[in-house]
């Protein structure tokens, strides 16, 4: 079982729409928790942290399940650039330097 | 503030050849990562260091070495490249108790 598992999509959205999707993982121990955003072709850039409580940035907000194992993400007001693969990040308790990354899930936004 | 550079951006090697991508960064960081990317499939951790001097597999280790002279560089060495390997590389590097790993822009390597 992979350590971190996301919906691929793609979800395809217009613009203007609310799309969400969400991230589970497997390991308990983990402590830290991460949305990436991945252009085409490009390194993936840190989004957000997702804090115990649900946390909002802009457009974006991000809640986590502990109980459930699982975080997501939400988008309101989807706008053409926010077309690319949003990553789902772990990290463990007893590893500070290490990360789990989910294969990531695709967000096209069409006008 | 050029963060962290990786070189080469594009390589082709042949089946058996060696090759070292490098990896360095400009802010200090203790931990250096490098990553490989492969389609479906989440970023893969191959070898990580937490400071000069101390390196340590990852997930995906086999085929690989790296060293870690100095704090700012962390090359990556191919000791003989197969198809299997065919792959896009990240190097990463964070801080103790950080809130985000910053990614150098990749290498993309086609092994034929």
């Amino acid at each position: 079982r992979k350590e971190v598992e996301q919906d691929p999509g793609p979800f395809n959205v217009p613009e203007g729409a609310t799309v969400a999707f969400n991230c589970t993982y497997s390991n308990s121990a983990s402590q830290s928790f991460f949305w990436y955003r991945q252009d085409c072709r490009k390194e993936p850039k840190l989004l957000m942290s997702v804090y115990s409580s649900g946390n909002e940035d802009g457009r974006f907000t991000a809640q986590l399940n502990r109980a459930s194992q699982y975080i997501s993400l939400l988008i309101r007001d989807s706008k053409l650039s926010d077309s690319a693969t949003y990553l789902c990040v772990v990290k463990d308790r007893t590893n500070d330097y290490k990360l789990s990354f989910g294969a990531g899930t695709t967000v096209t936004v069409r006008a | 503030n050029a963060g962290v550079t990786q070189t080469p951006k594009f390589q082709v090697l042949k089946t058996g050849q060696s090759m070292t991508l490098q990896c360095a960064q400009d802010m200090n960081h203790e931990y250096m990562s490098w990553y490989r990317q492969d389609p479906g499939m989440g970023l893969r951790l191959i070898h990580y260091s937490v400071g000069a001097g101390i390196t340590d597999q990852g997930e995906v280790p086999n085929g690989y070495n790296v060293s870690r002279s100095t704090t700012e560089d962390f090359p990556l060495r191919l000791l003989s490249a197969a198809p299997s390997q065919t792959s896009v590389y990240f190097c990463a590097s964070s801080s103790p108790g950080f809130y985000g790993y910053t990614f150098g822009s990749g290498t993309r390597l086609t092994v034929v």
